[in-house]
């Protein structure tokens, strides 16, 4: 199973981008890269997917190193209700269960 | 709100008894995956049903069951609970099993076992 690897804890300003990193080095050609977040005492909310395109929607941006062994989420304008914990997720070859790690826990202060 | 509906929010169980929760999928949605959140813990996948077929199951005892049924909804029961049962579960929808499709979540049950 791929792995990913996270730091613990982020903090950004409020307005700033905020850059999450995440290293997947043992990822397989055909698994896609996920990224979840979770605010406190919620369930997680979908935030972008991406295979070896960087991708955009109106949440984030997802860059994927040409090797694909890392990617970074990009909030472009951090507010604090995106103050929460991001988990970078590689799926699964087999009914597409999601392995999480510890994730980052964002702190985007004022 | 991803139309993901989780009932009940809140339970209080003995140990040794046995629990059922439920889950509503979003609209349209053939595929629901269910989650184990211990406190201050990532998610652990608990099971997979795909069209009222388990489809991949994690590191859970047998006394973990769950049901699809014909409209999608799903329920997960626990027998003989135990303290290490306390968490939030949670269960999560999508449109098929396979690798591109995100799943999405319900606010989650949170059951806890004295």
């Amino acid at each position: 199973d791929a792995k990913t690897t996270q730091p613990p804890s982020m903090d950004c300003a409020e307005g700033r981008a905020a850059n999450l990193p995440c290293n997947h080095s043992t990822i397989s050609g055909n698994e896609y890269v996920y990224w979840y977040r979770q605010i406190h005492s919620q369930g997680p909310q979908y935030i972008i997917h991406g295979l070896k395109n960087n991708e955009t929607n109106e949440m984030a941006s997802l860059i994927i190193t040409e090797d694909r062994k890392s990617s970074t989420l990009i909030l472009p304008h951090a507010t604090l209700r995106d103050t929460a914990v991001y988990y970078c997720i590689v799926l699964q070859n087999q009914g597409g269960k999601l392995i999480f790690g510890q994730g980052t826990e964002l702190s985007v202060k004022p | 709100e991803t139309g993901v509906t989780q009932s009940p929010t809140h339970l209080i169980k003995t140990r040794g008894q046995q629990v059922t929760l439920r889950c509503s999928s979003q609209s349209g949605h053939n595929t629901v995956s269910w989650y184990q959140q211990a406190l201050g813990q990532g998610p652990q996948f608990i099971f997979q049903y795909y069209r009222e077929e388990e489809n991949g199951r994690g590191n859970f005892p047998p006394r973990f069951s769950g049901l699809q049924f014909p409209n999608y909804s799903s329920e997960l029961n626990v027998n003989a609970l135990e303290l290490d049962d306390s968490a939030l579960y949670l269960c999560a929808s999508s449109l098929g099993s396979g690798l591109s499709y995100e799943q999405y979540f319900g606010p989650g049950t949170r059951l806890t076992v004295t």
